[in-house]
């Protein structure tokens, strides 16, 4: 299967600390992409990193890429009560366009 | 610039009657992608079209479910006879087309099938 994992599948934290979310996946990639998701509502795109990359940032995200180890991990730094939702990381396989979705990590930011 | 929109946002059908979930892209993307979620879970990608080609639909059952892009109007996907297994949150998503990577999907807010 190709299908990313997310690590862990739930994480509750005090506002203003750092929440770090994991990613494994099987084969081959273009690239790794992180997304959003409230609840009852579609996914928002955060951060896409390329497989030839290895950190990225945006604002309070930081993305890192380990493809020796097949693995990402998502790190949200001074966390708000506003960033709760599940947090999903997406695979572009190559030969493959179509995104492959893990199965998320929930995320609760305590006020 | 409207995103992507999905209607109805909730459909409720009996078993046996046929569901029909819409979906039309941003304005200027030719690619669309339509995934499944169950509750607490991922997304499972169900088929991936462009205009009048169905590119991939390795995740798409090959019995009851259909898909579509028509030239004009929005993209459709028909799932006849529905079971209760069906119920579930169907999301489309939108991408610039030509074939390029490296490209995010911009996704609508999912049509809510309940099959009761």
């Amino acid at each position: 299967s190709q299908q990313g994992e997310e690590d862990p599948q739930a994480l509750s934290i005090q506002e203003g600390e750092n929440a770090t979310m994991n990613c494994s996946y099987k084969t081959s990639i273009n690239n790794l992409q992180w997304y959003r998701q409230n609840s009852g509502r579609g996914l928002v795109h955060l951060i896409l990193i390329r497989s030839n990359e290895r950190e990225k940032h945006s604002g309070r995200l930081r993305v890192t890429l380990d493809t020796s180890k097949k693995s990402s991990s998502l790190l949200i730094t001074a966390s708000r009560a506003a960033d709760t939702a599940s947090y999903f990381c997406a695979t572009e396989h190559t030969g493959r366009r179509a995104l492959t979705f893990g199965s998320g990590t929930r995320l609760q930011v305590q006020p | 610039n409207a995103g992507v929109m999905q209607n109805p946002r909730h459909l409720v059908r009996r078993r046996g009657q046929e569901a029909r979930l819409r979906c039309s892209p941003m304005k200027g993307h030719s690619h669309v992608y339509w995934y499944r979620q169950l509750p607490e879970e991922g997304l499972k990608f169900m088929v991936y079209l462009q205009k009048e080609n169905i590119i991939d639909e390795s995740g798409m059952p090959k019995e009851r479910f259909s898909a579509e892009f028509p030239k004009e109007g929005p993209s459709i996907l028909r799932i006849q006879q529905v079971v209760r297994g069906d119920s579930a949150a169907y999301f489309c998503a939108s991408s610039r087309g030509t074939g390029e990577t490296d490209s995010p999907l911009h996704f609508g807010n999912g049509t809510r099938l309940t099959v009761t």
